[in-house]
């Protein structure tokens, strides 16, 4: 079964628009940990937020935010006030238990057009 | 300061033969992963070291692939006996204790190609 599905394979808005990405993960265990990545069209993989099971605090950076809802198993990522320069592939990911290892949703490519 | 480096950036190899990929991670970091790119698997899991040695494996797909670590600092992954299914871009991560409240930084990384 997936663990993190990301719904979404391609998004295109116009810039100034707000987007949401979805992002839906799958555990049984209490601790966890959930991130989001960006990766431009560099490659290059690029931090953009790490969120643990027991704080369900919606977090704000700037134009991003992420909402955290461990009821429906959710953590999305909205970006307000879209612009190209945001134009990448988005990865949700999950880290649970007692292990390394970190699970991948497919990514959503986010595409900003002017 | 310098980030985490791999090489070759890009490698071409025919079915059969064996490959080395290269990571230098950031200098002082403990922990490195590695992980593949494809089209049709997403991002995958490999391998995390910390220090020398590798407690989770668990994501290497087969015996073809195997990796090391020395020095606590540069890691090598092997894939032995190449197949098509194994092009992908192979990337490398570092992060500072391999906490997972870490950040890991990603490297530019390997794209490989099996003819």
């Amino acid at each position: 079964a997936q663990k993190v599905t990301q719904a979404q394979t391609e998004i295109s808005v116009v810039e100034k628009e707000d987007v949401t990405l979805d992002c839906v993960y799958e555990t049984r265990d209490t601790t966890y940990y959930l991130f989001w990545y960006k990766q431009p069209p560099s490659g290059e993989l690029v931090f953009l937020i790490r969120r643990n099971s027991f704080d369900e605090q919606n977090e704000i950076s700037g134009r991003y935010s992420w909402n955290f809802q461990k009821s429906t198993s959710s953590f999305n990522f909205t970006i307000t006030a879209s612009q190209v320069v945001d134009s990448a592939v988005y990865f949700c990911a999950l880290s649970e238990g007692q292990g390394f290892s970190f699970i991948f949703g497919k990514g959503t490519r986010l595409l900003v057009k002017p | 300061g310098a980030g985490v480096s791999q090489s070759p950036s890009n490698k071409v190899t025919e079915k059969g033969k064996d490959v080395e990929l290269r990571c230098d991670p950031i200098s002082g970091h403990t922990a490195l992963y590695w992980y593949r790119q494809s089209l049709g698997q997403g991002l995958e899991f490999l391998i995390y070291f910390q220090g020398n040695s590798a407690p989770d494996k668990s994501g290497l797909p087969s015996d073809r692939f195997s990796a090391e670590r020395t020095g606590g600092s540069v890691s090598t992954l092997t894939i032995q006996r190449t197949q098509q299914e194994d092009s992908a871009v192979y990337l490398c991560a570092s992060s500072l204790t391999g906490a997972r409240t870490d950040t890991q930084y990603f490297g530019p990384g390997t794209r490989l190609t099996v003819l």
